[in-house]
């Protein structure tokens, strides 16, 4: 079975500092691996997926996370936040195909940037 | 093109009442989702609708919950009779397959047992 679990469900950084927000997995196939961004009152955005190939992935807004196998981590980073990137961060695996392709989210975490 | 709509956005009931959720997915996105998500949790998977045929709703509390997407189109979400533990917000979100890809979802529903 699938799971993921996001360390820290609250993080802060000031303006400008890096952004590292954790993300473990556990999959019994190849995963395919996301990370969404919640802002206040809205939906799930996309910000980057890992489906094969390329580890490291680059997302939107300057996010990148790196796919370690040996680790089962899929860590987001950011070099340097800005206030706008204050928000709850989702990691999420995709099921196996008999389970029809559902994500299965982590807890989440809370970012925020101090100015 | 338009994303995934949902209506209403909040919605206010005592517990034992019946609500009901409406979402349209992105046009000819072919999977819908409905996700349960509690204050504080990632969203939890209730159903999965491909077109009109559901393909998991192991996580639906059947008892009292239903939903339905008649023409393959749009769908409802149905709680009666609503719980205090009912609270959260309801996110829809359709794909354009079985969810290889990515899933875009609306901005959701909140809703609030009293």
């Amino acid at each position: 079975a699938q799971s993921v679990t996001q360390l820290g469900s609250h993080v802060s950084v000031s303006e400008g500092a890096l952004v590292l927000l954790r993300c473990n997995y556990s999959s019994s196939v190849p995963p395919y691996l996301f990370w969404y961004v919640q802002y206040p009152n809205q939906g799930l955005q996309l910000l980057l997926k890992y489906t094969t190939g390329a580890t490291l992935v680059k997302g939107i807004n300057g996010f990148e996370a790196e796919f370690k196998k040996s680790e089962t981590s899929f860590h987001l980073t950011k070099p340097s936040a800005h206030m706008s990137d204050a928000a709850e961060y989702f990691c999420a695996v995709r099921g196996a195909r008999n389970q029809g392709g559902k994500l299965i989210f982590g807890q989440g975490t809370e970012l925020s940037v101090k100015p | 093109e338009a994303g995934v709509a949902q209506s209403p956005r909040y919605k206010i009931i005592e517990k034992r009442q019946s609500v009901a959720f409406w979402c349209n997915p992105i046009s000819g996105h072919a999977t819908l989702y409905w996700y349960q998500q509690i204050l504080g949790q990632g969203p939890k998977l209730l159903i999965q609708f491909q077109n009109n045929g559901v393909v998991d709703d192991s996580q639906l509390p059947k008892d009292r919950f239903s939903a339905e997407r008649l023409k393959g189109v749009d769908s409802t979400l149905k709680i009666q009779p609503a719980k205090l533990e009912d609270s959260a917000v309801y996110l829809c979100a359709s794909s354009h397959d079985k969810g290889y890809n990515e899933q875009f979802f609306g901005p959701g529903t909140r809703l609030t047992v009293l």
